[in-house]
């Protein structure tokens, strides 16, 4: 069984704080994705990364893949009270090929506060 | 709306009902996704659709559950004699091109709780 673990499951930080979620895994993916979820909603993409050792920035937001491909990070830089939402990494198992499934960690739930 | 669209947005079953959930993908996307989010717990893939194929059902139940994505028209996630253990919130998901690669597109999910 594929499992991504996320940590930490819970963050609780001030505004302007930096922070890093982390994705790991003992499974290799052929890519990872994170999305951003809000109560009620659906999850948005937030960014895919493919190659191994991959680095994407989406304005205060960096994403890494390991450069095994088993594991992730997203670093917020300097956090908003905007930026409070759940993340989730989610990760495309090799051994599934390429079928569109996708395993979801459990999640970060992200608070800043004001 | 270019989005994904899914209805409704909360279904409320009595035990032993069925439960039909719709999903309309993205227009011109036809590759189709439901994954399931049980409370406490993360999304659940459950089946992966093209139209009038099913791709991969690896995360379906065996029994009670099935899946559609006819030629015309939306998708469709049936759920037949619902137990109080299928509440949980159902999202849809679509993409241009199969892999995930192309990234996904999600609905806002149909909330269905069985009483």
């Amino acid at each position: 069984t594929q499992l991504l673990e996320q940590s930490p499951q819970f963050l609780s930080i001030q505004e302007g704080e930096n922070l890093t979620v982390y994705c790991n895994s003992s499974s290799v993916f052929s890519s990872l994705q994170w999305y951003r979820q809000e109560p009620g909603e659906g999850p948005v993409l937030l960014v895919t990364v493919v190659t191994g050792g991959e680095v994407k920035k989406l304005k205060r937001l960096t994403f890494q893949f390991g450069d095994a491909r088993k594991d992730s990070s997203l670093h917020i830089t300097a956090a908003q009270p905007g930026d409070t939402g759940l993340y989730l990494c989610a990760g495309a198992p090799v051994i599934s090929g390429n079928t569109g499934k996708l395993i979801f960690g459990q999640g970060t739930t992200l608070q800043v506060k004001p | 709306n270019a989005g994904v669209m899914q209805n409704p947005r909360h279904l409320v079953r009595r035990r032993g009902q069925e439960a039909r959930l719709r999903c309309s993908p993205v227009k011109g996307h036809s590759h189709v996704y439901w994954y399931r989010q049980l409370p406490e717990e993360g999304l659940k893939f459950m089946v992966y659709l093209q139209k009038e194929n099913i791709i991969d059902e690896s995360g379906m139940p065996k029994e009670r559950f099935s899946a559609e994505f006819p030629k015309e028209g939306p998708s469709i996630l049936r759920i037949q004699q619902v137990v109080r253990g299928d509440s949980a919130a159902y999202f849809c998901a679509s993409s241009s091109q199969g892999g995930v690669g192309y990234g996904y597109t999600f609905g806002s999910g149909t909330r269905l709780t069985v009483v």
